[in-house]
């Protein structure tokens, strides 16, 4: 089955820097890669999300980048406020296995932006 | 966006007592809901698949007798903890899809459930 590993597990920066957290998985077959945030005690919530179909996708702050040939994605968040501190999750999916929202997790990784 | 209510938020419970946990898909039909639970500052690690109308999928390693999946409806999905042990006590969240999404469908988490087990 998939397997998603994520690195760092903790990213520390200053306000205003770049933060890029990395994920690569095993199953050549999956073709769904979202990031999700989850602050303490809650519900993960989707930032991101982008298909096998394109290298790059940006919202505003955020952008994700996928290598398919590598196997890997990565998360970049420019300009970082505090307010982005949490912990980011990516994920992959394989349709043909449980459909695109049978998600399987990376590690995480928990961000503190120190003012 | 769409909703996914869980409840309860929070339950603290007896050893060898159960727990029932709900997912509902507020304002969408969901044929498939997902459970995961998460230790402390650990990943999201999923549970099984409920499909509504028959019986749950669960991964590896997840005993179905001891969690307990219903999705008798297209809005509900519960799980249930039996003969809880305090090594059962973690954060249990759901979530869900559309009906009929295709490519552009998203998945939605319910808030969770902390539970304790004493």
């Amino acid at each position: 089955g998939e397997n998603v590993e994520q690195h760092p597990s903790t990213l520390s920066v200053q306000e205003g820097d770049s933060a890029v957290i990395k994920c690569t998985y095993s199953d050549s077959a999956s073709n769904y890669f979202p990031w999700y945030k989850q602050e303490l005690g809650k519900r993960p919530q989707l930032i991101i999300d982008i298909r096998s179909n394109v290298g790059e996708k940006k919202d505003q702050r955020i952008a994700v980048t996928l290598n398919k040939t590598a196997k890997h994605f990565s998360l970049h968040i420019t300009e970082t406020q505090p307010e982005d501190s949490a912990v980011y999750f990516c994920a992959a999916s394989n349709p043909f296995s449980g459909g695109y929202n049978k998600l399987i997790f990376g590690a995480g990784t928990r961000l503190a932006v120190h003012p | 966006g769409a909703v996914v209510s869980q409840h309860p938020s929070r339950v603290i419970c007896k050893s060898g007592t159960s727990v029932k946990i709900e997912c509902r898909s507020l304002d969408f039909q969901a044929t498939t809901m997902f459970w995961y639970r998460q230790f402390p500052k650990q990943s999201l690690m999923l549970m099984a698949t409920s499909n509504e109308g028959s019986k749950a999928t669960y991964e590896q390693g997840v005993e179905k007798d001891k969690f307990l999946i219903n999705h008798a409806s297209l809005t509900l999905s519960t799980l249930t903890v039996t003969s809880a042990h305090p090594e059962d006590s973690s954060f249990y969240i759901c979530s869900a899809h559309l009906t009929g999404g295709g490519r552009n469908e998203k998945l939605f988490f319910g808030s969770g459930t902390q539970l304790s087990v004493l």
